[in-house]
């Protein structure tokens, strides 16, 4: 069974830095794109970033470009975000999310941790 | 970006009743390989996103056989043959034909 569970969210202040993780199992981890996608309270999906399988390939929201990294660990079977500058409209529950091989797309999504930036 | 565009954004249903939930994209959802990549997701209460259907018309493994999919190019259809009340919830378009992947606004199911 596939599982993704996420964690590292918190009430953090605007300027602040968070690091979220998300573990996964019950699939080669190594062998699917992962992705992170927001959804801000009451809000819609909103994609924020992926990457490759190895690792050596990563895309990024515009919205976010230069203030996250997103980064995986193979052998941890763990995805991370990391986030800095952050900002209030960054406040969302953020969702570790899996590519997927035979069709370009996702299929499984973790439950989400939710990140709030205020002061 | 592409841009995804549902209607309704709300849709009051009778249990035992179809449904249906219109996409449209700001462009064309064919890939470059001949397929197109648009999928349905199912948000309900307190949970995540689930996804549904797959390169429009494919049900993801374990989703009922009363979903599904139909259309091309840019229009695209959600169909649910007799709502149930478990069906309840937010239903979402995406693309990923093109980078960045991008979501309609949702469609509220409500009986």
């Amino acid at each position: 069974e596939v599982q993704l569970e996420e964690s590292g969210g918190g009430l953090v202040q605007p300027g602040g830095s968070l690091r979220l993780s998300c573990a996964a199992s019950g699939f080669t981890f190594n062998s699917h794109w992962m992705h992170w996608v927001r959804q801000a309270p009451g809000k819609g999906l909103v994609w924020v970033s992926g990457i490759h399988s190895d690792g050596r390939s990563t895309t990024y929201a515009d919205s976010v470009k230069g203030r996250f990294t997103i980064s995986r660990d193979n052998a941890r079977n763990t995805l991370y975000l990391q986030m800095n500058s952050l900002r209030a409209e960054d406040t969302a529950v953020y969702h570790c999310v899996r590519g997927t091989i035979t069709w370009k797309g996702i299929d499984f999504w973790g439950q989400g941790t939710l990140v709030t930036v205020s002061s | 970006d592409i841009v995804m565009t549902q209607t309704p954004l709300s849709s009051p249903v009778t249990l035992g009743q179809p449904a249906s939930i219109s996409c449209r994209s700001s462009q064309s959802l064919v890939h470059s390989d001949g397929n197109t990549y648009l999928s349905w997701l199912q948000q309900r209460p307190g949970q995540p996103p689930r996804l549904l259907i797959y390169k429009i018309s494919n049900r993801f493994s374990g989703v009922p056989d009363r979903f599904s999919g139909s259309g091309a190019g840019t229009d695209f259809t959600l169909e649910i043959s007799r709502v149930e009340a478990e069906d309840v919830g937010v239903y979402y378009c995406m693309q990923a034909t093109q980078s960045p992947h991008t979501f309609g606004q949702g469609t509220k199911v409500e009986i």
